[in-house]
């Protein structure tokens, strides 16, 4: 069973539409991640939910909206795509212990091509 | 936000040669943790560190959680043609348990 499980893998769409990538996570984590990897595969955070609250959010356009509806599902919705916005982007999870946090457990990804 | 300093970004290596990448910061952590990510697939751990001076195997594969606690390297003994990818370090701050990534380093294997 796939323990960090995002859909879609591929996303070809035009600028200016609207998409949604969803996650969802079997662990029983309760910290969940969105990661944006450019082309030079830099890996850049762009939330962090903790027990559906949000802990982290990085300098991202508020065009990129997360969405977590309970501890395992962390969706990402995009409004009004532009060219930049391709990449690949990977959900991620961990469990935050006493403080730390546990390692974390990406996705395969998702490659969103905007056209 | 912040980033480690990870080197060297690519390395282009015999196969059968042993690999060394490595971690820098100024800043403190408590934990280290080394990825790797094959193409078209998510970043997939490695060898995690907890402690300070902290030396882990996993086969081939050898990290260190510098004495310092601002550094790490990871070691990969008699390369093989499966060891091709990016390797990503990624340390939690001591100040705030934000988990923080490298660059990455890209290795090739030269046939």
């Amino acid at each position: 069973d796939t323990a960090v499980s995002q859909t879609p893998k591929y996303l070809v769409t035009q600028m200016g539409n609207d998409k949604s990538i969803k996650c969802e996570q079997n662990l029983g984590h309760d910290t969940m991640y969105w990661y944006k990897q450019d082309s030079k595969k830099f890996l850049k955070i762009m939330f962090s939910y903790n027990n559906k609250e949000l802990i982290i959010n990085e300098t991202v356009p508020n065009r990129f909206s997360p969405k977590s509806p309970d501890k395992a599902h962390l969706n990402l919705h995009i409004n009004s795509l532009e060219l930049g916005d391709s990449a690949v982007y990977f959900c991620a999870s961990s469990q935050l212990d006493g403080g730390f946090n546990t390692e974390a457990f990406f996705g395969q990804g998702t490659r969103l091509t905007v056209v | 936000g912040q980033q480690l300093n990870q080197s060297p970004q690519s390395m282009f290596i015999q196969e059968g040669e042993d690999v060394s990448m490595n971690c820098t910061s100024s800043s403190i952590f408590n934990t280290w943790l080394w990825y790797k990510q094959d193409p078209g697939e998510g970043p997939v751990l490695l060898i995690a560190l907890y402690k300070a001076g902290e030396l882990t195997s996993n086969g081939r594969l050898t990290a260190q959680f510098g004495i310092t606690r601002k550094d790490s390297f990871l070691n990969i003994s008699a390369s093989i043609p499966s060891d091709v990818g990016i390797y990503f370090c990624a340390g939690q701050l001591y100040s705030n348990y934000q988990l923080i990534w490298g660059a990455g380093t890209k290795l090739i294997i030269k046939p």
